[in-house]
């Protein structure tokens, strides 16, 4: 049980596009999900929790412009690059809680700006 | 502010080794610390966890002990496998909401 997928799992787009992920809870609700960032050899940074139809709470440092956050089901969060730039290649890793605090993580989704 | 220091990789270990993954921590007052593990292709996945000064927290042969006087949170595992080859982080939460990860060390087991 306890089962968080990614889609897509890798994506490669032009520069100046928009991407979307989306991380999903299969078999339980999440009332919080995480968004993460991971660089090669570095430990995951968060980028954001999200509540379930809430806005988004950012941390310093994230632009919550560039990084859109949608948490409009209790199964589902998306996770919006906008404007992408080769800058913002990078390991994306979701994870979601049911309740209390344990956090079940995706597989990630590796995302390439050319 | 919170932050997790872990032994860098990668490590190679032969089947049956003894394996030890040192990790470090610096937060205000008393975290939760975690172990994760990443199998290849797989998100992470809890691994063990203590909440207090002198708690271990095992599972699957693996323990660490939480050690508030030299905050540290070190790995162990006596005798490794094969199918224990993956990434390991060690995280730790003042709030055990939000997770501080350290940058993982890559473990890989030689039959």
């Amino acid at each position: 049980g306890a089962v968080v997928s990614q889609h897509p799992s890798r994506v490669i787009c032009k520069s100046g596009t928009s991407v979307k992920i989306e991380c999903r809870s299969l078999d339980f609700q999440a009332t919080t999900m995480f968004w993460y960032r991971q660089f090669p050899k570095k430990s995951l940074m968060l980028m954001a929790t999200s509540n379930e139809g809430s806005k988004a709470t950012y941390e310093q440092g994230v632009e919550k412009d560039k990084f859109l956050i949608n948490h409009a089901s209790l199964t589902l969060s998306t996770l919006t690059v906008t404007s992408a730039h080769p800058e913002d290649s990078s390991f994306y890793i979701c994870s979601a809680t049911p309740s209390g605090n344990t956090q079940y993580f995706g597989p990630g989704t590796r995302l390439t700006v050319l | 502010g919170n932050s997790v220091t872990q032994m860098e990789g990668p490590v190679t270990l032969s089947e049956e080794a003894f394996l030890t993954i040192n990790c470090t921590y610096t937060a205000t007052g008393y975290p939760s610390l975690f172990w994760y593990v990443q199998y290849p292709g797989e998100g992470l996945q809890l691994l063990l966890k203590a909440t207090k000064a002198d708690d271990k927290g095992s599972n699957k042969g693996f323990e660490a002990t939480y050690r508030k006087e030299t905050t540290s949170f070190h790995l162990e595992k006596g005798s490794v496998q094969v199918s224990d080859s993956a990434v390991y982080f060690c995280a730790l939460s003042p709030d055990d909401y939000k997770l501080s990860f350290g940058a993982g060390t890559t473990v890989t087991v030689r039959a």
